[in-house]
């Protein structure tokens, strides 16, 4: 069953607005794992925030979560065109447990 | 130092034939990981393979498919006697541990299109 389910599925904005994506997961975890995917293309790692930390940043993605509420999001600050891919997060050290992912679209 | 390499990146087979995925992990990683994606949703875990060993294969269909990541070459994605269901986009994916600290790297896909 899949493990993590991300919200909203899909998110529309301009470009230098805030991007923020949710993920929500059942079972406990080790780490989770935020993943972008262009159209079309393989899955690029983002960022990995360990079960024992609460918030990470990395450039203008930062990203926290909430092990008592089984949560993460994702925000991406001042975001651009290039920014526009579906993001996925993932749950567990092994064998990665997706979400459907979130499609994000920013216009110029 | 390239990164996770995937071949083919398109495969069009007709119904009953065999489908053959290949994919070559970064250097210096023993760990490969095979998953599938349908259209518009998320990756699928299939199998997960160590060096001459398959460590967890509870994503793998029970028929048709196997995998395989020998001492020397490509880990092998293989699927016979394709059916139109199994039209998909696969990805391999390589890490050089795992645990806690396992970060997985993509190739960029092998495309499946079964007529």
């Amino acid at each position: 069953s899949q493990q993590g389910e991300e919200d909203p599925q899909a998110l529309s904005i301009q470009e230098g607005e805030n991007a923020t994506m949710n993920c929500s997961y059942k079972t406990s975890i080790n780490n989770l794992q935020w993943y972008r995917q262009n159209s079309g293309r393989g899955l690029v790692h983002l960022i990995l925030i360990r079960s024992n930390e609460r918030e990470k940043h990395s450039g203008r993605l930062r990203v926290t979560l909430d092990t008592s509420k089984k949560s993460s999001s994702l925000l991406i600050t001042a975001s651009r065109a290039a920014d526009t891919a579906s993001y996925f997060c993932a749950t567990d050290a092994d064998k990665l447990i997706f979400g459907t992912g979130t499609r994000l679209q920013v216009f110029p | 130092n390239a990164g996770v390499m995937q071949n083919p990146r398109h495969l069009v087979r007709r119904r009953g034939q065999e489908a053959r995925l290949r994919c070559s992990p970064m250097k210096g990683h023993s760990h490969v990981y095979w998953y599938r994606q349908l259209p518009e949703e998320g990756l699928k875990f299939m199998v997960y393979l160590q060096k001459e060993n398959i460590i967890d294969e509870s994503g793998m269909p029970k028929e048709r498919f196997s995998a395989e990541f020998p001492k020397e070459g490509p880990s092998i994605l293989r699927i016979q006697q394709v059916v139109r269901g199994d039209s998909a986009a696969y990805f391999c994916a390589s890490s050089a541990s795992q645990g806690a600290k396992n970060i997985q790297y993509f190739g960029a896909g092998t495309r499946l299109s079964v007529l």
